[in-house]
């Protein structure tokens, strides 16, 4: 597509639920990424996938949180036994690589996640 | 890691007035990016400059990578400038992630 797409753009889910974010980045763009935003707050980085490397999962908060990336596209991001904490706005980003250089960063709409 | 830092952290300006925003950073970097986040939380890409100047519009960015800062000029600010603007570098070693700034709150009154 010409944009970073995210679904769904608004879940509220009960504590306890799994939720399933997903991210279709841009065309041809080998780099994704997912960040968080709290209410009010900066960009908390998650996740990075790179073509076939394996990702950087160095941000991710705990081990309830856990990402996929399928066919080097679409990625998933998945939050089992959601806590209020969880409550944010989840955000997922693209770029094109070429060698060691990255690319213009690009940013979805994001997922905003309310867990009661 | 490397540290990113911005100020001010808040910023209120009357329309039409002109403000400086800094970005800096605590290690050699290979991608700098400036960011708005506008109101209903879209963030919009304002420039790609790891290094030199660059102008659209009202809105112009320097980085100077040696001295690991960057500036973003916004002249004759509207009220749809209001937002919040971040910074976001990637360090100079392949395959690392962005790191972004906290941001700068500019808030334009009419």
């Amino acid at each position: 597509g010409a944009g970073v797409s995210q679904s769904p753009s608004n879940k509220v889910t009960e504590k306890g639920k799994d939720v399933e974010l997903r991210c279709d980045p841009i065309s041809g763009h080998t780099a994704l990424y997912w960040y968080r935003q709290s209410l009010g707050q900066g960009l908390e980085f998650l996740i990075y996938f790179q073509g076939n490397s394996a990702p950087d999962k160095s941000g991710l908060p705990s081990d309830r949180f856990s990402a996929e990336r399928t066919g080097g596209s679409v990625s998933t991001l998945t939050i089992q036994r959601t806590q209020q904490e969880d409550s944010a706005v989840y955000l997922c980003a693209s770029s094109r690589t070429s060698g060691r250089y990255t690319g213009e960063l690009f940013f979805g709409e994001g997922s905003r996640l309310t867990v009661l | 890691g490397i540290q990113v830092e911005q100020s001010p952290p808040d910023l209120i300006l009357q329309e039409g007035a002109n403000s400086t925003l800094r970005c800096n950073f605590s290690d050699s970097v290979n991608n700098l990016q400036w960011f708005h986040q506008n109101p209903w939380g879209q963030l919009i890409n304002l420039f790609y400059i790891p290094s030199g100047t660059k102008q659209n519009g009202r809105l112009s960015a320097t980085t100077v990578a040696t001295e690991r800062y960057s500036l973003l000029y916004i002249s004759s600010s509207q009220t749809t400038d209001s937002g919040v603007y971040f910074c976001a570098v990637e360090r100079d070693n392949y395959g690392q992630n962005f790191v972004f700034g906290p941001g700068t709150r500019l808030s334009v009154l009419p």
